[in-house]
């Protein structure tokens, strides 16, 4: 699986957007862009994917670029309650890959009041 | 509400003694997945299982055992086998076919004494 590399830390407003990058310069053609969350004391959280559209769901939208090699998480109107460590990770939809997440370092987002 | 639900919050336990943690899902997913957590640290697969009566090794599965007699269920056993048991344990659950689309219960913290 592609390694991912993401800034270890990141602040921002309340109610403002979060941009959250990550750069997978050596993803397959056929590797989903996957991110997770984990708050403070609390199992991690999935929050989005996708293969090379950009997707939208109630949490957040993914911006992948068009060659793949790097994408943005945006949390619109981020709250403090967003305050959490952001994981990018890039696997496999399935097949025969039975999906170990493995979390590198991540982002810090740090939501001030 | 759809999810997945892990039993008890806090468990204690004095050392030698086996423990079994309750993880049960109705997302109809047909994976699911033991973690173990430590302080500051990433994720580590115990056992996964990707159908009723089957799962395999993860990483980290001795001192463990795991059941899957039910699609529902995925019961994890801590045995007296295990020699730092003390730890944040995490139960997930997957969509056939998008096994990095993991879905997190809230987690069991297990402190052995």
């Amino acid at each position: 699986d592609a390694k991912t590399t993401q800034p270890p830390s990141m602040d921002c407003a309340e109610g403002r957007a979060a941009n959250l990058p990550c750069n997978h310069s050596t993803i397959s053609g056929n590797e989903y862009v996957y991110w997770y969350r984990q708050i403070h004391s609390q199992g991690p959280q999935y929050i989005i994917h996708g293969l090379k559209n950009n997707e939208t769901n109630e949490m957040a939208s993914l911006i992948i670029t068009e060659d793949r090699k790097s994408s943005t998480l945006i949390l619109p109107h981020a709250t403090l309650r967003d305050t959490a460590v952001y994981y990018c990770i890039v696997g496999h939809a399935g097949g025969t890959s039975y999906g170990k997440l493995t979390f590198g370092q991540g982002t810090i987002l740090t939501v001030h009041p | 509400d759809g999810g997945i639900t892990q039993s008890p919050k806090y468990l204690f336990r004095k050392e030698g003694q086996n423990v079994t943690l309750s993880c049960e899902q109705n997302l109809n997913h047909d994976a699911m997945y033991w973690y173990r957590q430590d302080p500051g640290q990433g994720l580590r697969l115990i056992y996964y299982s990707q159908i009723v009566n089957d799962f395999q090794k993860g990483d980290i599965a001795e001192g463990y055992s795991v059941s899957r007699e039910k699609k529902e269920s995925f019961p994890l056993t801590v045995t007296s086998a295990q020699k730092n048991p003390t730890a944040f344990y995490l139960c997930a659950s997957s969509p056939d076919r998008s096994y990095y689309e993991q879905y997190f219960g809230p987690g069991t913290r297990l402190t052995v004494t």
